[in-house]
């Protein structure tokens, strides 16, 4: 497995405003990735961060409003943009680590709430 | 379209009260099913990866087992810490990367 922390843990922001999300991991990943969980519901993959390239983004979010980064192989952040109140969710990072399995752990969470 | 269905919503037990949750799913040629825990304001848990039919994996009260359609997680006498929502993921191995669908997850209640 591997040790991820993300920060801010929380945030309340004014719409309109952006937020950067950071994500670290304790060790060398082969995947990064971004998820977001609305209240009450399951986890929804925003985008596969991919290392040193533009990230992969799934139906439904855009670079404009969700850019990623990742510049090396434990880090990445994602930014939400121009937020408005449906934006208020928890945002979560994951990773695949090297060794054959396919198995994704996740970071603590970024509860974001939009006013 | 991979989907995943997680039953029931929600469940109460009572402390040693042994149960089932239910994981069905449909996807295009399945690479792992997984599951996780998640406590309120956390990042989901990895507990186990299912591969095949018919493959079974334990973990303390928690048994996971698999078929061609769905997966159970067994939970044997309970305690009120095993308290959470549960949370089952397939990934398909004709999907690029390894994007997990998630189902809506099991919300288990312990009580003593």
């Amino acid at each position: 497995s591997a040790v991820i922390s993300q920060k801010p843990s929380r945030d309340i922001c004014q719409r309109g405003t952006s937020l950067t999300i950071q994500c670290q991991v304790d060790s060398q990943v082969t995947m990064m990735f971004w998820y977001r969980q609305q209240p009450g519901q399951s986890l929804t993959l925003i985008a596969t961060a991919n290392q040193g390239s533009e990230a992969t983004y799934e139906s439904g979010f855009v670079i404009d409003k969700f850019p990623i980064s990742r510049p090396n192989l434990t880090f990445s952040t994602l930014t939400v943009s121009n937020m408005s109140p449906e934006d208020s969710s928890i945002y979560l990072c994951s990773v695949v680590t090297a060794g054959g399995t396919w198995e994704q752990y996740f970071g603590p969470g970024t509860r974001l709430t939009v006013t | 379209e991979d989907q995943v269905t997680q039953s029931p919503e929600a469940l109460r037990l009572q402390e040693g009260e042994s149960s089932s949750l239910n994981c069905s799913y449909t996807v295009s040629g399945l690479r792992g099913l997984f599951w996780y825990r998640q406590d309120p304001g956390k990042g989901p848990e990895f507990l186990f990866t299912l591969y095949s039919a018919g493959e079974e994996k334990e973990k303390e009260r928690l048994k996971a087992t698999l078929t061609k359609k769905e997966s159970f997680l067994h939970i044997t006498a309970p305690k009120p810490e095993d308290s959470a929502t549960y949370l089952c993921a397939v990934q398909a191995s004709e999907t690029s990367g390894s994007r997990l669908t998630f189902g809506e997850g099991t919300q288990l209640t312990v009580n003593p």
